[in-house]
């Protein structure tokens, strides 16, 4: 039930096109869903993250899907550029417990030029 | 504003040996964090304090051991090294309240036991 999916293992998207991840959770406490981005030999850093009352967050280029009643969430990165070449975690919280998060294995995404 | 660091970045153990991983933050945190990162396995909860004085176990907490002397330090020790330890560990700080939610990774400590 703590756990969260995530799919795909791996990703290569042309310069210019869409990348999709997608994650899925099981605990309905959840309440805080970031992603997070991590370059090779970097820690991660947080991107973007959404709350289950809304059901989309932008930012820039980066855009949080959520489906509360599905409990699936994804990312979307728009113009996909080779700096986006990294690996994203999904991850979940429960309410005021950041020691509670729960990462997905993440997905490794090459954006070739 | 350094933000969080660790100490060192590589290291190389035999089996049995000892070692403590150090942890530093400069953003006046309350949270800190340990985890580990396996590959496919995404990162795993070690050991976590809700502030200075405090520890408590996270997901996989067993071979490991932590302190939290000074607000801004957070040090974990591995008392007899086992090559199942074997990981990229990362430190994480985070302030409190809903500041708890964004969490702050250090670079990394590269962990072989050989």
């Amino acid at each position: 039930q703590q756990q969260v999916k995530q799919s795909p293992q791996s990703l290569i998207v042309q310069k210019g096109g869409i990348s999709i991840i997608n994650c899925a959770y099981e605990n309905t406490a959840f309440d805080y869903f970031p992603w997070y981005q991590q370059f090779p030999g970097k820690g991660p850093a947080l991107l973007i993250a959404i709350r289950p009352d809304v059901s989309e967050k932008k930012e820039g280029r980066f855009t949080i899907s959520f489906n509360k009643s599905a409990k699936q969430f994804s990312l979307h990165i728009m113009d996909s550029q080779p700096g986006d070449s990294a690996t994203y975690f999904c991850a979940a919280s429960i309410k005021n417990y950041g020691q509670n998060f729960v990462f997905g294995p993440g997905t490794r995404l090459s954006v070739l030029p | 504003n350094a933000g969080v660091t660790q100490t060192p970045k590589f290291r190389v153990l035999k089996t049995g040996q000892s070692m403590t991983l150090l942890c530093a933050q400069d953003m006046n945190h309350e949270y800190m964090y340990w985890y580990r990162q396996d590959p496919g396995m995404g990162l795993r909860l070690i050991h976590y304090s809700v502030g200075e004085g405090t520890t408590a176990k996270g997901e996989v907490p067993d071979g490991y051991n932590v302190s939290r002397l000074k607000k801004q330090n957070f040090l974990l020790g591995l008392e007899s090294a086992a090559p199942s330890q074997t990981s990229v560990y990362f430190c994480a700080s985070s302030g409190t309240g809903r500041k708890t939610y964004e969490q702050y990774f250090g670079p990394g400590t590269r962990l072989t036991v050989t």
